[in-house]
């Protein structure tokens, strides 16, 4: 168990419609980080957020958004969701500590999205 | 950050070590090397990491080379429950944001 807890574990709806996945990060951690994984593209970093701010964008289609909240959990909103959006969506949290180079994402259990 | 390659798989007995192999021949100075895994579709979860000497967890071992081009993850008594895909990343220390996950090496731990 990383820490990272992420609702719903499954969620099926229709194209067209709007979506909000939630991710709350381990206990002190300060960044949150979104990806997707469909079958046949692998891992793909959508978006980052620390401290409420948003800190760095990747392969993040307009459709999508994402903010983080004074308590920082976070939610990916994807909206007129596409068959082509059926994936996996995994958040991951990590904390820099003082003094150190690096840091490490710790991944939670992800939510299956499936567009029908 | 520098991209890496990977078998796209390999085997392994029960109880044996498993060695998997990563190139990252572009690495920089400044990269960090990471080796995460998936089991089935659960979520990534972390192994190790390493700059340039060799690391070691109670998961894994890290041993990367001189020139920092390549690296190995050593599990040294691989389980069933080892089978996953193998990621292996560069990470550079100034661009924190983005993990690149390549395809990863699929390992299959048989009995």
């Amino acid at each position: 168990d990383s820490g990272v807890t992420q609702t719903p574990k499954h969620l099926i709806t229709a194209t067209g419609q709007r979506v909000t996945l939630r991710c709350s990060p381990r206990s002190g951690d300060l960044s949150v980080y979104w990806y997707q994984q469909s079958l046949d593209q692998g891992l793909q970093f959508l978006i980052q957020y620390y401290n409420g701010e948003e800190r760095a964008k990747g392969n993040i289609l307009e459709r999508f958004s994402a903010q983080q909240f004074p308590d920082l959990h976070s939610e990916l909103n994807l909206s007129s969701l596409e068959l082509g959006d059926s994936a996996l969506y995994f958040c991951a949290s990590s904390v820099r500590k003082a003094g150190a180079s690096t840091d490490t994402q710790y991944f939670g259990p992800g939510t299956r999205l499936t567009v029908l | 950050d520098a991209k890496t390659t990977q078998p796209p798989s390999m085997d392994c007995a029960e109880g044996r070590a498993a060695n998997l192999p990563c190139n990252h021949s572009t690495i920089s100075g400044n990269e960090y090397v990471y080796w995460y895994r998936q089991i089935h579709s659960q979520g990534p979860q972390y192994i190790i990491h390493g700059l340039k000497n060799n690391e070691t967890n109670e998961m894994a071992s890290l041993i990367i080379t001189e020139d920092r081009k390549s690296s190995t993850l050593i599990l040294p008594h691989a389980t069933l429950r080892d089978t996953a895909v193998y990621y292996c990343i560069v990470r550079s220390l100034y661009n924190f944001n983005k993990f690149y996950f390549g395809s990863g090496t699929k390992l299959n731990v048989k009995p």
